[in-house]
């Protein structure tokens, strides 16, 4: 099925940095979720865009509805241990159909 | 956010016996749930969407008669997997659609972790 272009694939970074990660679309979306996985549990939601240009956040966390609603990225301020799991991001195009979602972004963070 | 459970959380059966995996949307009324499989390091499959009331809607190559779905009311659907091989061993993930607030959003299980020997 249609997959998200989410990049990048994985990164370490020290912790205390900074991380930005980012989906692409082929298509216009009306939503943009972004969640954490960590290993043997279920996806968390972490924030959820509903209008193009949107910029919300949650903690350290903020993400942007992209203008051209293609595309969607994610931050994170101040990594600590505990930011490591997988994001994933995932959209919509409209009410009645399902999530479309991104591959993944494995994050490791080094104390 | 919205809480959704799952049950079991894991369970072993052996080959040939059928599982059944409940998810209930515990503090809102969902009336499209979904059904996901995941892969070790990949994202997530949808198996299926569950409609409370009617049948559920399969993704090209999911066996509806392999994965009986039931969505008997607002709160809970089911997952029965059917003469299991260990093939179908997998991490099952359900997720409920929740339309309140300002927008449509999803939220998912904890996840069962099938493993048929």
């Amino acid at each position: 099925g249609q997959q998200l272009n989410q990049s990048p694939q994985s990164m370490f970074i020290q912790e205390g940095e900074d991380v930005s990660m980012n989906c692409t679309s082929s298509s216009i979306f009306n939503t943009w979720l972004w969640y954490k996985q960590e290993p043997g549990e279920g996806p968390v939601l972490l924030i959820a865009l509903y209008k193009a240009g949107e910029l919300t956040s949650n903690g350290r966390l903020t993400a942007q509805f992209g203008i051209t609603r293609k595309d969607s990225f994610l931050n994170i301020s101040a990594s600590i241990p505990s930011d490591v799991g997988i994001y994933f991001c995932a959209g919509r195009n409209s009410g009645n159909t399902p999530l479309v979602f991104g591959k993944g972004t494995r994050l490791s963070v080094i104390a | 956010g919205a809480v959704v459970s799952q049950h079991p959380s894991r369970v072993i059966c052996k080959s040939g016996t059928s599982v059944k995996i409940e998810c209930r949307s515990l503090d809102f009324q969902a009336t499209t749930m979904f059904w996901y499989r995941q892969f070790p390091k990949q994202s997530l499959m949808l198996m299926a969407t569950s409609n409370e009331g009617s049948k559920a809607t399969y993704e090209q190559g999911v066996e509806k008669d392999k994965f009986l779905i039931n969505h008997a009311s607002l709160t809970l659907s089911t997952l029965t997997v059917t003469s299991a091989h260990p093939e179908d061993s997998s991490f099952y993930i359900c997720s409920a659609r929740d339309g309140r607030g300002r927008g449509e959003t999803q939220y998912f299980g904890p996840g069962t972790r099938l493993l048929v020997l």
